[in-house]
Order: C-alpha cells, then sequence, then structure tokens
C-alpha cells in the first residue's frame, strides 16, 4: 500500500532563512505534486514532478524528485512570510490512485 | 471560467440522516475525485472517476457513494451520516488521467451531529 511520509510536520522560520521539507514514499511511482493550503482555504498546485531527477522552480520555492530514494524535497529560499502556509506532497500510484502526506505547517516569523 | 464549484459550504446533519455534495467542473477534466480531510491529516482519497461512466474507491471508500453520469458532474453521496463522517470534503479534478495537477473546490465543512 502506497505511504506518504512528509517532515518535518511543523517548522518555524526566520524571514531570510532557508529550509527543505522532505517528502518519503513507500512505493514506486514517478508522479509526485505539492500543493499549498492557506488557513481555512482550499488547496492550489504548486508543482508537478512527473520524471526521476526533475526539478521545478516558482519564486523561492524550488522542488525535486528521486524516484530511486522514493524522496521529493521542497526547498524554501530566503523565507518571506507570504510563503506562511500548510504544504502538502502527494503521490499518485498506476491505478490513478492518490496519496497525500500530512502536510508541513510552515510558520515564517520576521 | 469557474473551475471547480462545491455546494454546499457548510452543513449540519443528524446521525442516520443522508445527503449528497454536489461538485461540478467546466474545464472538461477527465478526472474528478473526493477528498476528506481532518485536523492534524493529509486529505484521503473517497473514490475517484477517470471518466463518465467509470467510478473506483480510493482509501476512504466506506460509508459514501459516488456516480459519473456527465464529465462535469460527480456528486458524493453519504447514505446513512456517522460523527465519524465529520470533515471537510474538498472536490477536484484533473486533466489527464489523474497525471496532472488537480484543481480544488472550495470545500464542503459538513458536520454530523
Amino acid at each position: 500500500e502506497l505511504k506518504v511520509e512528509q517532515n518535518p510536520l511543523f517548522l518555524s522560520m526566520q524571514e531570510g532563512k532557508n529550509y527543505t521539507i522532505y517528502c518519503n514514499y513507500s512505493t514506486t511511482s514517478d508522479r509526485l505534486y505539492w500543493y499549498r493550503q492557506d488557513p481555512g482555504k482550499s488547496l492550489e498546485s504548486l508543482f508537478v514532478l512527473l520524471s526521476n531527477g526533475a526539478v521545478k522552480q516558482e519564486g523561492r520555492l524550488m522542488a525535486s524528485l528521486d524516484t530511486k530514494a522514493r524522496l521529493s524535497t521542497l526547498h524554501i529560499t530566503a523565507a518571506v512570510h507570504d510563503l506562511s502556509a500548510t504544504y502538502f506532497c502527494a503521490v499518485e500510484n498506476n491505478n490513478n490512485d492518490m496519496r497525500f502526506g500530512a502536510g508541513t505547517r510552515l510558520t515564517v516569523k520576521p | 471560467n469557474a473551475g471547480v464549484t462545491q455546494t454546499p459550504k457548510f452543513q449540519v446533519l443528524k446521525t442516520g440522516q443522508s445527503m449528497t455534495l454536489q461538485c461540478a467542473q467546466d474545464m472538461n477534466h477527465e478526472y474528478m475525485s473526493w477528498y476528506r480531510q481532518d485536523p492534524g491529516m493529509g486529505l484521503r482519497l473517497i473514490h475517484y472517476s477517470v471518466g463518465a461512466g467509470i467510478t473506483d474507491q480510493g482509501e476512504v471508500p466506506n460509508g459514501y457513494n459516488v456516480s459519473r453520469s456527465t464529465t462535469e458532474d460527480f456528486p458524493l453521496r453519504l447514505l446513512s451520516a456517522a460523527p465519524s463522517q465529520t470533515s471537510v470534503y474538498f472536490c477536484a479534478s484533473g486533466a489527464g488521467g489523474g497525471a496532472y495537477e488537480q484543481y480544488f473546490g472550495p470545500g464542503t465543512r459538513l458536520t454530523v451531529t
């Protein structure tokens, strides 16, 4: 059964610092997604990673995928307050079945 | 484009009642899905569909039914509501057979007393 683990679950950062969120999954897959959720809101797609070695960047966020290690990372560079949110990774298996991680609640403090 | 719409936004049910959560999308997406989100947990997939007339179970399907008679609509039926079904429900759609980013609706907050 496909299981997805994110860590850390809670992350408090100072503005200007860098940090990485990790997403490990248990079975073979080369389709991984990152989403952002603001409090009380719906989910917004950030990145779609569809092959081993895929790297995508948008502003201060960069996501990568290593399918051999079954690991994706979301790297935050020079954090700003606007990045405060909960970040989810999601992994899809060959049957179009999707599993989400528990989420990382990020707080960026001045 | 309205994107993915869900109704109602809020609902309170008594144990044993049934109801249907509505979901519609106007992007001509083949893939649609229903999730529930509980505090401290990620989203859990209830049911999904890869096209009209095709549905499949996700991680937590018990107590829920779905049908997909059109590309646009994917209603979720609670057969006999239980307090354990208190949650926020999200509907989503995606362009591919799932292998694309999904667009999420605004959510329905359901309370079962």
